[in-house]
């Protein structure tokens, strides 16, 4: 079974600065995905930032960055030149392509308070 | 381009009444779909997913049944509602040409 673990429940960053969000997964697979979401207050979930396991280079979307160390099992969710929009919380999920289903699972989220 | 709507955005259903959240995706065809469940403060726990028209697979047993009666509608639905069906149900889709699943706006069901 995927498991996703998130051990920062909770974060605060001053504005204009950089805050990395962590996660580990665990999976005995090799083809598999990493995602991190947004959520806001409102409850929609924003997609951001894609990594495939076979991709050698770390995702990037503006923004934010993935750094990810396989050997690790970690996916870190970089954030640089925080904004107040910023503030949510922030959830990394994975997915196995073995089944062609593409379902997430999730860890348990961080919260990010950006501060002015 | 390819969008996702769910409704009613906001519901509350006293215990015992029926329930039905849908979902549609528009500018795709043949998505994966998905409903995931989010309690209070929590994660997400996926309930159902849908390959293709009439094909469901329930993830958790529960009070919950989902259906897809069109290729790009997703239907969660339940006779009698619970005080723990109570959450934030969120639909989401799978484009099968990329490996990105995006959610819809997210429905708040209150049981009383």
């Amino acid at each position: 079974a995927q498991k996703i673990t998130q051990t920062q429940p909770g974060m605060f960053v001053q504005e204009k600065e950089a805050v990395t969000l962590d996660c580990t997964y665990d999976t005995s697979d090799q083809s598999y995905g990493l995602f991190w979401y947004k959520q806001p207050s409102s409850g929609e979930m924003i997609f951001l930032i894609y990594q495939g396991s076979y991709d050698e280079q770390n995702a990037t979307e503006g923004r934010y960055s993935l750094n990810f160390q396989k050997a690790r099992k970690s996916a870190n969710l970089v954030i640089s030149a925080s904004q107040l929009g910023d503030s949510a919380m922030y959830f990394c999920a994975m997915t196995h392509f073995a089944y062609n289903d593409y379902k997430l699972s999730f860890g348990a989220g961080t919260t990010v308070t950006v501060r002015a | 381009s390819q969008t996702i709507h769910q409704w009613p955005a906001t519901l509350v259903q006293p215990v015992g009444s029926p329930l039905s959240l849908e979902c549609t995706v528009e500018g795709t065809s043949n998505p994966n779909l998905y409903w995931y469940r989010q309690a209070a403060g929590r994660g997400l726990q996926l309930l159902f997913y849908s390959v293709g028209i009439g094909q469901i697979s329930s993830e958790v047993p529960q009070n919950l049944s989902a259906s897809r009666p069109q290729d790009r509608q997703f239907i969660l639905s339940s006779k009698k509602l619970l005080l723990s069906d109570s959450g934030f149900y969120l639909c989401a889709w799978r484009d099968n040409s990329g490996n990105t699943i995006y959610f819809g706006e997210g429905s708040w069901l209150t049981v009383v």
